[in-house]
């Protein structure tokens, strides 16, 4: 069972809008702002999508973003395109001893 | 352009060792620090050791601490993990990345290997 909880899968129809959650704990989402989300197409590396809670790296369109609330993060895909269509992973720094810690993946599929 | 290659996975027994290597390229590798994660067939993504830029500083998952021990060498531009004990339950691919800062503790990893396949078995 990973640390932090994502759901399954999402989908939505090109165009739409999209929320994949990312809930943890007072010991790492709820405290640190060190939460990353990540792209992975099938049978290829992850991709740095956000950073730092809602910081997007050069070169991620801005239909991607992220917040946080609480324990919980979020990352929004808006104006849904067939690219987007991937596993989807959230991470964050955690005071426990393991330091780092991903989510369970959610599989996006665009309909 | 940044480029991060894995080498090292194959086919080991339990209990054996086994060394990887990610040889770093197209950035200043001595002024970032470096993470191995590993993704274990149809799974997800596990972080396995972090390490940072003058590797003064280094952390690893409770899952490997112990058997695994992360390293650097900022001449060769290359960062390794020396894997021992080896169990089943290591077999991944796994990926090198690069963190966007100095300290391994800011886990965003902005650019990733392709990875290399370690498979644990007799």
């Amino acid at each position: 069972q990973s640390a932090l909880t994502q759901p399954p899968s999402v989908s939505g129809s090109p165009g739409q809008s999209v929320t994949i959650s990312c809930t943890g704990t007072s010991s790492d989402v709820g405290s640190y702002n060190r939460v990353s989300w990540y792209q992975q197409p099938p049978g290829t590396a992850p991709k740095l999508m956000i950073y730092e809670v809602s910081n997007r790296p050069s070169g991620v369109p801005d239909r991607f973003s992220g917040s946080k609330s609480g324990n919980t993060a979020s990352l929004t895909i808006s104006g849904l395109q067939a690219e987007d269509e991937a596993d989807y992973y959230c991470s964050s720094y955690t005071s426990s001893s393991t330091h780092v810690v991903f989510g369970g993946g959610t599989k996006l599929t665009v309909l | 352009e940044v480029q991060l290659v894995e080498s090292g996975g194959g086919l080991v027994q339990p209990g054996r060792s086994l060394r990887l290597s990610c040889a770093a390229s197209g950035f200043t590798f001595d002024d970032y620090a470096m993470h191995w994660v590993r993704q274990a067939p149809g799974k997800g993504l596990e972080w396995v050791s972090g390490i940072s830029w003058n590797s003064g500083s280094i952390g690893y998952a409770d899952s490997v601490k112990g058997r695994f021990t992360i390293s650097r060498d900022n001449a060769k531009n290359s960062l390794y993990l020396q894997m021992n004990s080896l169990r089943a339950e290591d077999t991944a691919l796994y990926y090198c990345a690069k963190a966007r800062y100095f300290d391994w503790l800011d886990s965003s990893l902005d650019y990733w290997g392709q990875g290399t396949l370690v498979t644990v078995s007799s």
